[in-house]
């Protein structure tokens, strides 16, 4: 099955600056890389995910890049604000023995953006 | 905007009694994740349906877990008898794949507490 790794566990930046947040996967077959945002208390939202046929994706202030060779992706947020604080998952797709796909998760990154 | 309803937000429970979580998938979606996030285990897939057909419940502890779907409307995570390792929050998930992703939409989870 699939094995997601991120890095790092908690991130502290002042704001305005960037935050870059990287993850790795093992299976080489996986072709969607979602990131999900978790506010404290709240549900994870997807903010933004790519596919395997681009190599990078930009929403506003916030950009994926992946690496398929070296299979990993990373999270880049710019000029960074105080809402912007909260919990960021990486996932990747695995395949279930019964059909379909299921995202395994990252450990998350604790993001704090200080005033 | 569509979104994943669960119920009950909060749950306090008494060891040994029985839990039922319930969830009401996006209209239209037709797979359904059960996920459990605690500190030390991050975001763990107790269960996958597709159709109402539970494809993957590998995740789930068998002896106390069950999973189900009624109808399209309508999917339950059941815990009996529970214990207090059981104390998370569990969220529903769903989706509509399409080629190449596996987009999840999360509920606002339920917080279970057994004491």
């Amino acid at each position: 099955g699939e094995n997601v790794e991120q890095h790092p566990s908690t991130l502290s930046v002042q704001e305005g600056d960037s935050a870059v947040i990287k993850c790795t996967y093992s299976d080489s077959a996986s072709n969607y890389f979602p990131w999900y945002k978790q506010e404290l208390g709240k549900r994870p939202q997807l903010i933004i995910d790519i596919r395997s046929n681009v190599g990078e994706k930009k929403d506003q202030r916030i950009a994926v890049t992946l690496n398929k060779t070296a299979k990993h992706f990373s999270l880049h947020i710019t000029e960074t604000q105080p809402e912007d604080s909260a919990v960021y998952f990486c996932a990747a797709p695995s395949p279930f023995t019964g059909g379909g796909n299921k995202l395994t998760f990252g450990t998350g990154t604790q993001l704090k953006v200080e005033l | 905007d569509a979104r994943v309803t669960q119920t009950p937000r909060h749950k306090v429970t008494e060891m040994g009694q029985e839990v039922t979580m319930r969830c009401q998938p996006i209209l239209g979606h037709n797979t359904v994740f059960w996920y459990r996030q605690t500190m030390m285990q991050g975001l763990e897939l107790l269960a996958y349906f597709r159709n109402r057909a539970p494809l993957d419940d590998s995740g789930m502890p068998k002896d106390r877990f069950s999973a189900e779907m009624p109808d399209a409307t309508l999917a339950t995570l059941k815990i009996q008898p529970s214990e207090p390792r059981d104390s998370a929050v569990y969220f529903c998930a769903s989706g509509l794949p399409r080629t190449g992703n596996t987009e999840a939409f999360f509920g606002q989870g339920t917080r279970l507490t057994v004491v």
